[in-house]
């Protein structure tokens, strides 16, 4: 399956810790994003990488949060000194700027963090 | 006014019927329009994207698209029971920016 691949899915934490979420594009995309989503709402943009340039993020977002997309293929997000507020589900998705699929985002499974 | 809006339902339609669902957005220079289905618990699925105003079908789905009005719709046929879902409208306005509705519920009583 080509498809894109979030790692982990699920993670409990305590509030304060770090952690650290992975993203696996599909091969052939040169675009990913990372969204927030909680109940009841719509995917809620965090950040944008065009290959390895990170080339937007969101002003909601904290300090707290950072991504990564090191020789534009996977990617990371990390939240540090993890809040309650910070519990969602995590949502990678990419899309191509090319081709016949041109801008259509193709999401991942998510990670669902979980702050206690 | 919210960018891009969705009654949030459920919209309830007994199975075999059209499943009729809107969405309005505000960005006049939005270029790309997308749908897509989430499950309790899952991820979004991408069922349908448009980009020219008219009608696009495939399968059961049809999307609509009328710019003037800022309005798109899905129409789904026949709906079954595994249709039963959040269906999340998605706008792209030519950056990298997509934003999304807050979903409509969609239930297909048997």
């Amino acid at each position: 399956d080509t498809g894109v691949s979030q790692d982990p899915r699920h993670k409990i934490t305590k509030r304060g810790q770090n952690v650290t979420f992975r993203c696996d594009p599909i091969s052939e995309h040169n675009r990913l994003y990372w969204y927030r989503q909680t109940l009841g709402q719509g995917p809620e943009f965090l950040t944008y990488f065009q290959n390895e340039a990170q080339l937007e993020k969101s002003r909601l977002l904290s300090d707290r949060f950072s991504a990564e997309r090191p020789k534009g293929s996977f990617s990371t997000l990390e939240i540090q000194r993890t809040e309650q507020g910070d519990s969602a589900m995590y949502l990678c998705a990419s899309s191509s700027s090319t081709g016949i699929s041109y801008n259509e985002q193709f999401f991942g499974p998510g990670t669902r963090l979980t702050v206690l | 006014q919210k960018e891009v809006e969705q009654n949030s339902g459920p919209l309830s339609v007994p199975e075999g019927a059209i499943a009729s669902l809107n969405c309005t957005y505000s960005d006049r220079v939005s270029q790309s329009f997308f749908w897509y289905r989430q499950y309790s618990g899952k991820s979004p699925e991408l069922i349908m994207s448009i980009y020219s105003n008219g009608d696009k079908e495939d399968g059961r789905f049809t999307a609509q698209l009328n710019k003037a009005s800022q309005y798109v719709s899905l129409l789904i046929r026949d709906s079954q029971p595994s249709d039963s879902a959040t269906y999340l409208c998605a706008v792209h306005s030519g950056t990298y920016k997509y934003i999304f509705g807050t979903g409509t519920r969609l239930k297909v009583l048997a």
